[in-house]
């Protein structure tokens, strides 16, 4: 399995502000993902993120509020833009292993929007 | 279109009972089925997966599922609880492309 850092793993934030969260891989994969948990919620698949092409968003997620950046194979971010309460989540990176659609995921990223 | 039912978002078991968490599953394709725990405060941890072949499935820390195609179920067991294994529990289901449609959890409590 690989192994997955994330930074920060929690912050508070005001809203109107963008915070970046950083997904680290210790290995190459092809296929990265962003999630979303709110509070006492499950898991919300936010866009799906290759190398090399735009990412892949899913209903309901926008570009403009969750951009994403994919420079190499070990490597994303996500950035909550204009952020408001409602953002308050965590948002977990999560990569594909060698077993086809098994997906290991990062320690998650704890946002607070005051 | 794939989904994931958990039926339950809270079980109690006492301390060396058997832990039965269940998760019916709906899929136009053969599924392959995940079972993840998140501890407080941490991210998903694989327990176990149900790709092809053997339908008993077996996890790590004592856990195991059966995958009833008949029933569209994938429940997971472990024989004897321990209190280490309070968490929440997500039953997921591949949907193609890499991605997962994930139930709503349920929240294990482990009583002594």
């Amino acid at each position: 399995s690989a192994v997955i850092s994330q930074k920060p793993s929690r912050d508070i934030c005001q809203r109107g502000t963008s915070l970046t969260i950083q997904c680290q891989v210790d290995s190459q994969v092809t296929m990265m993902f962003w999630y979303r948990q709110q509070p006492g919620q499950s898991l919300t698949l936010i866009a799906t993120a290759n190398q090399g092409s735009e990412a892949t968003y899913e209903s309901g997620f926008v570009i403009d509020k969750f951009p994403i950046s994919r420079p190499n194979l070990t490597f994303s971010t996500l950035t909550v833009s204009n952020m408001s309460p409602e953002d308050s989540s965590i948002y977990l990176c999560s990569v594909e292993g060698t077993v086809r659609e098994t997906q290991y995921f990062g320690p998650g990223t704890r946002l607070l929007v005051l | 279109a794939q989904s994931v039912t958990q039926l339950g978002s809270h079980v109690s078991v006492s301390e060396g009972a058997l832990v039965l968490l269940r998760c019916n599953y709906s899929s136009s394709v053969p599924p392959y089925l995940f079972w993840y725990v998140q501890y407080p405060n941490q991210g998903l941890q694989l327990l176990l997966k149900y790709t092809t072949g053997a339908t008993l499935v077996k996890g790590i820390n004592g856990f195991e599922a059966e995958f009833k195609k008949s029933e569209t179920s994938f429940h997971l067991t472990k024989p004897s609880a321990h209190m280490s294994d309070a968490a929440e529990y997500f039953c997921a289901v591949s949907a193609g492309g890499g991605k997962l449609i994930f139930g709503q959890g349920t929240e294990l409590s482990v009583k002594p």
